[in-house]
């Protein structure tokens, strides 16, 4: 049961454009949206969180955008670089610590 | 290096064996978590513990069961094991319990079931 729907599956930007990754979910119960971002052979690492009492969270280059009405949220990476080519993950959690992941998105950042 | 320490890191096994991941948190992290990561389920929470105790239970077969030892380290254990169980297994820990603890993830166990 796919709680959490991500796109794109997989998105290519050039060097210094703008990433955008977008996320949707369905349970109202949900109050904690966590980003993570997995490099190749890694584990995923938590990349930038929101909780639905604000709109948007900015920590240096990453952007959430959240949308409590639509149940949308969104991750915007200014300044795209190679070093961000990664797998991110969106993700929500609620009370009874249940999280529930997106499907993930290959960004591939080009020189 | 997140901290927190997994072994093995890979394994291989057959259908119906049984096999124990274990999991080593970051010093000081009271909470211990399961996840699987496979190309059909994507990354799916599977069960948490704090300090000893169960306190949190995700899509975790009834094959599959964890426990957390007084010296937090935890170990997944799988049983019956079937071709479909082949996947990354991390183990993530965090200081607290509530789930807006930001979590650290292990490098993972790739298991291998043939």
């Amino acid at each position: 049961q796919q709680q959490v729907k991500q796109s794109p599956q997989s998105l290519i930007v050039q060097k210094g454009g703008i990433s955008i990754i977008n996320c949707a979910y369905e349970n109202t119960a949900f109050d904690y949206f966590p980003w993570y971002q997995q490099f190749p052979g890694k584990g995923p690492a938590l990349l930038i969180a929101i909780r639905p009492d604000v709109s948007e969270k900015k920590e240096g280059r990453f952007t959430i955008s959240f949308n409590k009405s639509a149940k949308q949220f969104s991750l915007h990476i200014m300044d795209s670089q190679p070093g961000d080519s990664a797998t991110y993950f969106c993700a929500a959690s609620r009370v009874d610590n249940d999280m529930r992941f997106g499907a993930g998105t290959r960004l591939t950042v080009k020189p | 290096d997140s901290g927190v320490t997994q072994t093995p890191k890979h394994l291989i096994t057959a259908t119906g064996q049984r096999v124990t991941l274990r999991c080593s948190p970051r010093s000081g992290d009271l909470s211990v978590y399961w996840y699987q990561q496979s190309l059909d389920q994507g990354l799916q929470f599977l069960i948490q513990y704090y300090n000893g105790e169960e306190r949190a239970k995700g899509n975790i077969l009834e094959r599959f069961s964890a426990q957390q030892f007084p010296d937090l380290h935890s170990e997944l254990n799988l049983s019956s094991l079937e071709l479909g169980d082949s996947a990354l297994y991390f183990c993530a820990s965090s200081v607290g319990q509530g789930y807006y603890n930001e979590q650290f993830f292990g490098p993972g166990t790739r298991l291998t079931v043939l």
